[in-house]
Parts: C-alpha cells; sequence; structure tokens
C-alpha cells in the first residue's frame, strides 16, 4: 500500500509570505491521481488541487500544484488571512480501489 | 451543490448505526460516491466508495466486514451501515462526491458525528 508523508508537521508563516508544503509517496505514483485539499477549522475539506496541477474550480491563482513520482508540493505565493489553515495531499489507488490521505500539514500565523 | 449527513450519535460498543447523506444540485445517479472519516483532533480517513449504480463496493481495511455502504439513486440518498462498533470509530462522518473528471472528492458535506462509549 501506498503511504503519504507530509512535511513540515506545521509551518508558522506571516500573511504575504510564501508556503512551501511537500507531500512525499512511499513509492511512485500517477501525477493524475495526486489531489490536495484544505480544511479550514469546524468545517470540512475543499478540493484545491488535482491531477497534482489543476487547481479547482474557484481556486485562486495564488494556490499552485507541481510535482511527479514521489515528490510533490503545494505552494502559495502570498498567504491570505484565510489560507491559514491544515493541508493534505491525497492519493488515489486503483488496484484496489482507494484513498490515501497524509497526516496533513497544519500552517499557523506566526 | 449539497449533501447533508445525519444519523451520527452516541453508540455503545459493538452496536449498529446507520449514517445517510441526502444529496441534491446534481445527478446523483451518475457519481460515485465516499465516506471519509476524521476522528477528533486528528486526520482524514478515507472508509468506503461506492460507484454510480452501487454495483460496485471498495472499503478501508479498518471497517471491512462491519461497515456496508450502499445509495438508494432514486432517494437521492447514500448511505452507511455500520456494525460491530469499536471505540477507534469515534469520528466525524463526512460523505462526499467524486468529481469526474479526477480521481477526487469535489464536494462534501459537513459531516455526522459518531461517539461510541460505553
Amino acid at each position: 500500500d501506498i503511504e503519504l508523508a507530509q512535511s513540515p508537521g506545521t509551518l508558522s508563516l506571516s500573511p504575504g509570505e510564501r508556503a512551501t508544503l511537500s507531500c512525499r509517496a512511499s513509492q511512485s505514483v500517477s501525477s493524475t491521481y495526486l489531489a490536495w485539499y484544505q480544511q479550514k477549522p469546524g468545517q470540512a475539506p475543499t478540493l484545491l488541487i488535482y491531477g497534482a496541477s489543476t487547481r479547482a474550480t474557484g481556486i485562486p491563482d495564488r494556490f499552485s500544484g507541481s510535482g511527479s513520482g514521489t515528490d510533490f508540493t503545494l505552494t502559495i505565493s502570498r498567504l491570505e488571512p484565510e489560507d491559514f489553515a491544515v493541508y493534505y495531499c491525497q492519493h488515489y489507488g486503483s488496484s484496489p480501489p482507494k484513498f490515501t490521505f497524509g497526516p496533513g500539514t497544519k500552517v499557523d500565523i506566526k | 451543490v449539497q449533501l447533508v449527513e445525519s444519523g451520527g450519535d452516541v453508540v455503545q460498543p459493538g452496536r449498529s448505526l446507520r449514517l445517510s447523506c441526502a444529496v441534491s444540485g446534481f445527478t446523483f445517479k451518475t457519481y460515485g460516491m465516499h465516506w471519509v472519516r476524521q476522528a477528533p483532533g486528528k486526520g482524514l480517513e478515507w472508509v468506503t466508495v461506492i460507484s454510480f449504480d452501487g454495483s460496485n463496493t471498495y472499503y478501508a481495511d479498518s471497517v471491512k466486514g462491519r461497515f456496508t455502504v450502499s445509495r438508494d439513486n432514486s432517494k437521492n440518498t447514500l448511505y452507511l451501515q455500520m456494525s460491530s462498533l469499536r471505540a477507534e470509530d469515534t469520528a466525524l462522518y463526512y460523505c462526499a462526491r467524486e468529481s469526474p473528471s479526477s480521481v477526487s472528492l469535489d464536494y462534501w458535506g459537513q459531516g455526522t458525528l459518531v461517539t461510541v462509549s460505553s
């Protein structure tokens, strides 16, 4: 089974700074099946990025995804106050079908 | 698009519970649907998926043999039947829609809380 590791566990930054979040898979995966979600306190997760680099509908362009193989990155170019949240990467495996989430990275205000 | 979960409750270990997810705003019968849970203060854990027509279902190892996912496309409703509940099943249970253009979850409900405690 593929496992996802996210780093750092917590990222303390100020508004306007750049955030770089890492997701590492235990083995090479197709970027088609790699997604990122944002979860704010008390709210359900929302889809940010799918296919490793495609922004979901309505997601601002300060969010970008990149990577391939085992290493994927979510970048927030300039943090807005509403971006302080927990971010999860997710992989879809097809044999058998299952979703795997990473443990999450919390982005909090410095 | 709306997904509204219900049925969460406090139950004793070993008992059963059925969750529901009523959806609106999209053609339910054409989408795969998932349940994802989140234990208090913890991360997301995928639970199960059901295909658009209910013919295929898959489960996380942690719930296999105890949970059953089903759907009623005539009622636009997704279900999760949970049996032999354990303390570690305590979580907020979300239903979510699988995006047709990518294997990701593009709409989520707000969740329903299941607490397993004696």
